[in-house]
């Protein structure tokens, strides 16, 4: 079935850096773009921008330039958040999840939390 | 700030209906059909319910509608089921810098 599976959990001291992946499965990885979505502890969505999955250009939104990058691996299907630089507020689980043709986030990753703390 | 506005939280009794709008402006809901909604059970991911404002996905219950009206989206459940309590988003296309936003979110309990 189509899936997205995120790396597991991650514990991470102030000024290190993290990589989430997300290995799709089930679809054509370079047919739909892959997007990336934090939620503060207690808090709602905030969509941190997109990939495209065809040319590996990325779209960041404001607030997600400089510290977050977003990359690819179309060989093994898995899209990739590195966030360097991190910080206590960094703390935060964070979901891939594919865009539909009408832009609609419609295949979520089960989210992977990450924990900065020293 | 979100920049799609949704009440922080609704509720009712199984069997009603409730609705939760969603509120922007001319540059997202009001401007464009890419409107989609979310739903969160706790320690989940969320789960699309209803894209381009009113089509629902295959698998979801009809239960679940999505309208729109200017600038103000919204999305109605019929025969409220305790299984539907859980948060709700809201999501839009925009002309803005950052071109998807979501709204702040709705915690729907049903009583």
């Amino acid at each position: 079935q189509v899936q997205l599976v995120q790396s597991g959990s991650e514990l991470k001291k102030p000024g290190a850096s993290v990589k989430v992946s997300c290995k799709a499965s089930g679809y054509t990885f370079t047919s739909y773009a892959m997007n990336w979505v934090r939620q503060a502890p207690g808090q709602g969505l905030e969509w941190m921008g997109w990939i495209n999955t065809n040319t590996g250009n990325p779209t960041y939104a404001q607030g997600f330039t400089g510290r977050f990058v977003f990359s690819l691996d179309t060989s093994v299907s898995t899209a990739y958040l590195q966030i360097s630089s991190l910080k206590a507020e960094d703390t935060a689980v964070y979901y891939c999840a594919r865009s539909s043709s009408s832009g609609a986030f419609d295949i979520w990753g089960q989210g992977t939390m990450v924990t900065v703390s020293s | 700030q979100s920049a799609l506005t949704q009440p922080a939280s609704v509720s009712g009794s199984p069997g009603q209906s409730i609705t939760i709008s969603c509120t922007g402006t001319s540059s997202d809901v009001g401007g464009y059909n890419y409107v989609s909604w979310y739903q969160q059970h706790p320690g989940k991911a969320p789960k699309l319910m209803i894209y381009e404002v009113s089509n629902r996905p295959s698998g979801v219950s009809n239960r679940f509608s999505g309208s729109k009206s200017g600038n103000t989206a919204s999305l109605t459940i019929s025969g409220l089921q305790a299984e539907d309590e859980a948060d709700y988003y809201c999501s839009s296309y925009t002309s803005s810098s950052t071109p998807w936003v979501f709204g702040g979110g709705t915690k729907l309990t049903v009583l």
